[in-house]
């Protein structure tokens, strides 16, 4: 099956720093998605991105899906993003199954 | 105006309990799911149901029945809890083919097996 891997897997920032988190997958996908699981485990949706870019308030994502990786940056960290970022993905014919990557875990300290 | 609402959040049991947890969504979407998150953060599909027809069962112990009575229900029984049963379930829901909205979860239940 489809491989997605999260980089890096754990991310210290200081208040204000901007950041990149970055997604790798190893095949073709016809859906990507960027959540954030927030500290009481809720997983929100950030931004569902197969292909180009958006963004959304200090938050904004990039998929090159000719090149399998979608970038996720945050800008002006706050204490608020701390929690774990997952990308997932899905591939046509794979009865829309959404495969995660392991997550990568982000602490904003004030 | 819960998307996808999940009860209970929290179920502490002991083993060898039966329990089940209730999931509905008001989206309209077609499909929905389980998902199991384990201790490691690890999400994983479990069931896919689109339009009360299972579609996906990913090598689940069949002490897991998934079941859906409409479209906008999925309901998850276990039987003879486990210890290793103890994890986060997620339910969610998508429409497939309009890639509109992706996915949308529930807020989850922590099932802890005592």
């Amino acid at each position: 099956g489809i491989q997605v891997e999260q980089s890096p897997p754990d991310l210290i920032l200081q208040e204000g720093a901007n950041s990149t988190l970055r997604c790798n997958f190893s095949d073709s996908v016809n859906n990507l998605q960027w959540f954030h699981q927030n500290p009481w485990g809720q997983l929100i949706n950030l931004f569902y991105i197969p292909s180009g870019t958006k963004q959304n308030g200090r938050l904004s994502a990039t998929t090159v899906a000719t090149e399998r990786y979608s970038l996720l940056y945050i800008s002006s960290s706050q204490t608020t993003d701390s929690g774990v970022y997952f990308c997932a993905v899905t591939q046509t014919g794979a009865n829309s199954k959404l495969t995660f990557g392991k997550g990568i875990t982000l602490s904003v300290r004030p | 105006d819960t998307a996808v609402s999940q009860t209970p959040k929290y179920l502490v049991t002991q083993m060898g309990n039966d329990k089940s947890i209730k999931c509905e969504q008001n989206l309209g979407h077609d499909t929905m799911y389980w998902y199991k998150q384990d201790s490691k953060k690890f999400l994983k599909i479990m069931f896919s149901y689109n339009n009360k027809e299972l579609i996906i069962n990913e090598t689940v112990p069949n002490r897991f029945s998934p079941k859906s009575p409409d479209k906008a229900h999925l309901n998850l029984h276990i039987n003879s809890l486990e210890l290793g049963d103890s994890a986060v379930y997620f339910c969610a829901s998508s429409q497939p083919g309009t890639g509109v909205y992706g996915y949308t979860f529930g807020s989850g239940t922590r099932l802890t097996v005592v």
